[in-house]
């Protein structure tokens, strides 16, 4: 596609509930991450994937935060037993990861609130 | 780990006025420096990339500088526009594919 395409755009969940929020990276971009947008704080490394692999995992918050990607291209962010913490804009990026060119480009964003 | 600072937090400016943004970093075995707007309610929109063999890139009215023996990086923004009106965010890479973000500048220009 002609850009990262991030679904849905805004979520709402009660406390408790298992939530996915699913990435679509630009077409041919190797690299795909995850990161967390909290109120009034930065933005949090999540995950990283190359191709189908996640070769680091260690920005997610808890066990209950898992993410695949399969055919090297979509990648889903499920967050089990949601909790108030958990609200926050989730946002994907991609980029072609090769040398010279790592310039990363990001979706819209996906806005959870747990309620 | 690295650490990124952005000064100041905030920024209001009349419009046509040149303005820099200041961005900080405390790792200088940077790989590169990403600049990126990011619009109320948005996600975030690339401007420059600066490898870490290139000393500044320009896009439009955009200049990116970056010192990595200093460890730091500026925005130069050339005659303000009302639309440049964002919060402006720099990331570093140090070679671990992770980018590290400074909380931004939220800039204002004032018609």
């Amino acid at each position: 596609g002609a850009g990262v395409s991030q679904s849905p755009s805004n979520k709402v969940t009660e406390k408790g509930k298992d939530v996915e929020l699913r990435c679509d990276p630009i077409s041919g971009h190797t690299a795909l991450y995850w990161y967390r947008q909290s109120l009034g704080q930065g933005l949090e490394f999540l995950i990283y994937f190359q191709g189908n692999s996640a070769p680091d995992k260690s920005g997610l918050p808890s066990d209950r935060f898992s993410a695949e990607r399969t055919g090297g291209s979509v990648s889903t962010l499920t967050i089990q037993r949601t909790q108030q913490e958990d609200s926050a804009v989730y946002l994907c990026a991609s980029s072609l990861y090769v040398a010279g060119n790592t310039e990363a480009f990001f979706g819209q964003g996906t806005r959870l609130t747990v309620v | 780990k690295q650490e990124v600072t952005q000064i100041p937090a905030a920024l209001s400016v009349p419009e046509g006025e040149n303005l820099v943004l200041n961005c900080s970093f405390t790792d200088s075995a940077i790989y590169n420096l990403q600049w990126f707007r990011q619009d109320p309610g948005k996600g975030l929109t690339s401007l420059l990339l600066i490898q870490s063999s290139q000393r500044e890139q320009t896009s439009g009215r955009l200049n990116a500088s970056l010192d990595k023996s200093s460890g730091r990086s500026t925005l130069y923004i050339a005659a303000s526009q009302p639309g440049d009106s964002a919060t402006y965010l720099c990331a570093a890479e140090a070679g671990s594919y992770q980018l590290t973000f400074g909380k931004g500048t939220k800039l204002s220009v004032i018609p």
